[in-house]
């Protein structure tokens, strides 16, 4: 079946540390994306890519760094410079971007905690 | 900016129905919506084109008022399986790319 692989599904992380998160996705979808989710402020966008190679900072860009060098891999690396890092992330990806036709399929997520 | 979504939270017993709404104050070209249960990835329901239609999934519709950049979701005798947390998703023209902005979210509870 297809689908979206995050882990790890729990990580702990001391302050200072970079820990890279790991999603891949076997659908062939050209767009992924990584979400932050807190309680109560929904769904924030970190970055997204469109294609290999290439990607973009979201609203919430600062902190984190993300590579697309594999259409079905997109990490993300939570930088000791994120001031708030505990959370839970969601990647994601879409068929495309075009309006319209970027339905999500989203990960089972990872929950990070800074210790 | 973020969609503004109403009610935050609603309770319902099995059976009941309910309106959650999405408000945005930006030109929207669609509306998604999705929902997610308790730790677990959101789910994909429906999205809504401009052009006003209404769409429906089993016994949850929803709506797309495009003059007013607002979109109601419908849920219809409300099952416990209804459960969970529901986010629009707002969708707007960036540059040549689209963006899809997410509320914060209403949580339902649907009890027998």
């Amino acid at each position: 079946d297809g689908g979206i692989t995050q882990s790890p599904k729990y990580l702990f992380r001391k302050e200072g540390q970079n820990v890279t998160l790991s999603c891949e996705q076997n659908l062939n979808h050209d767009a992924m994306y990584w979400y932050r989710q807190d309680p109560g402020q929904g769904l924030r966008l970190i970055y997204y890519s469109q294609i290999v190679n290439d990607f973009q900072k979201g609203d919430i860009a600062e902190g984190y760094s993300v590579s697309r060098e594999k259409k079905e891999s997109f990490p993300l690396t939570v930088t000791s410079a994120q001031k708030n890092p505990t959370a839970f992330y969601l990647c994601a990806s879409s068929p495309g971007q075009d309006p319209g036709a970027n339905v999500l399929t989203f990960g089972a997520g990872s929950r990070l905690t800074v210790l | 900016q973020q969609p503004v979504q109403s009610p935050q939270a609603v309770i319902l017993r099995e059976g009941e129905d309910a309106v959650i709404n999405c408000s945005s104050s930006k030109a929207l070209y669609s509306v998604h919506w999705y929902r997610q249960k308790h730790g677990e990835a959101p789910v994909f329901l429906m999205i809504l084109l401009k052009g006003g239609e209404q769409k429906g999934h089993d016994k949850i519709s929803a709506s797309f008022n495009e003059k007013k950049q607002q979109s109601s979701l419908y849920l219809t005798a409300s099952q416990l399986s209804y459960s969970g947390t529901y986010f629009c998703g707002t969708e707007r023209m960036a540059g040549t790319a689209s963006k899809l902005t997410f509320g914060t979210g209403t949580r339902l509870q649907v009890t027998l």
